[in-house]
C-alpha cells in the first residue's frame, strides 16, 4: 500500500493563478482532511470530508474549494492564489471515525509570489 | 476560544528522560492526541488518551488529566532519532482536532 500520497510535492504560483492539489489514499478510508501548516502555528483544518460525495468547512476555508467525487481522492483547489496561501499543505485520512489515527501524506510546499 | 499550549523548544541528553507538557482549552472534549513530526516530513501518530491516566507504549508514555486540561508525553531512554517536533492536539465536541504549534525537541549526545 502506498498509503496517502500528494501531488505535487512543490509548486510556485504567481498571485491570481489557480491550481489543484491532489490527495489519494489506497486504504479505503472514509474521512479525509486538508490542513495547512505555517511556521509557529499548529496545523489548521481547511476542509474535510466524511465520505464520498461529502465536504465540509474547517477552521480556515476561505480561498479554497474541495471535491471528493471518488472515495480515494480528495482535491483541494485554489481559485485565485494569494501570498497569504504560501504554506505547507498536508492531506490526512482516518479509517472510519474522527477519533481514529490520522494518516498523513508527505505534504505539498506551495509558494505564492 | 479554543487553545493548545505547549513549549516551543526543549533540549535533552541522549539516554535521558524528557517530559513535554500540553494544556488545552476546547469546546467539549473527545480525546487528546500526540504526533511526532521530523523536519520536512509528515506527522505520525504516537498516542491517544480519552480517559484520565497514563498510557505506556514502549519508550513513550502519555498522561491525561481531563479536570486540569493537561497532558504530557514522556520519552525515556532518549535516542538521537527522537529529535523531532511533538504535536499535541485535542479533539473538540465537533470531533475536530485543535493542534498546538508543536514542541521542537533537540537531543544532544
Amino acid at each position: 500500500n502506498a498509503g496517502v500520497t500528494q501531488t505535487p510535492k512543490f509548486r510556485v504560483l504567481k498571485t491570481g493563478q489557480s491550481m489543484t492539489l491532489l490527495c489519494a489514499q489506497d486504504m479505503n478510508h472514509e474521512y479525509m482532511y486538508w490542513y495547512r501548516q505555517d511556521p509557529g502555528m499548529g496545523l489548521r483544518l481547511i476542509h474535510y470530508s466524511v465520505g464520498e460525495g461529502t465536504t465540509a468547512k474547517g477552521e480556515v476555508p476561505d480561498g479554497y474549494n474541495v471535491s471528493r467525487l471518488k472515495k480515494q481522492n480528495f482535491l483541494l483547489g485554489l481559485e485565485s492564489a494569494a501570498p497569504s496561501q504560501t504554506s505547507v499543505y498536508f492531506c490526512a485520512s482516518t479509517p472510519e471515525a474522527p477519533q481514529d489515527t490520522q494518516y498523513f501524506g508527505p505534504g505539498t510546499r506551495l509558494t505564492v509570489l | 476560544g479554543q487553545n493548545i499550549d505547549q513549549p516551543t523548544e526543549m533540549t535533552a541528553t541522549e539516554g535521558a528522560i524528557v517530559q513535554i507538557n500540553c494544556t488545552y482549552q476546547t469546546s467539549g472534549f473527545n480525546g487528546l492526541f500526540w504526533y511526532q513530526q521530523h523536519a520536512g516530513e509528515a506527522p505520525t501518530f504516537l498516542s491517544y488518551n480519552v480517559l484520565d491516566g497514563l498510557e505506556e507504549k514502549g519508550r513513550f508514555s502519555s498522561f491525561l488529566s481531563r479536570s486540569k486540561g493537561y497532558s504530557y508525553l514522556l520519552l525515556k531512554e532518549l535516542q538521537m532519532k527522537d529529535s523531532a517536533s511533538y504535536l499535541c492536539a485535542a479533539m473538540d465536541s465537533n470531533y475536530q482536532l485543535i493542534w498546538g504549534a508543536g514542541t521542537k525537541l533537540i537531543i544532544k549526545p
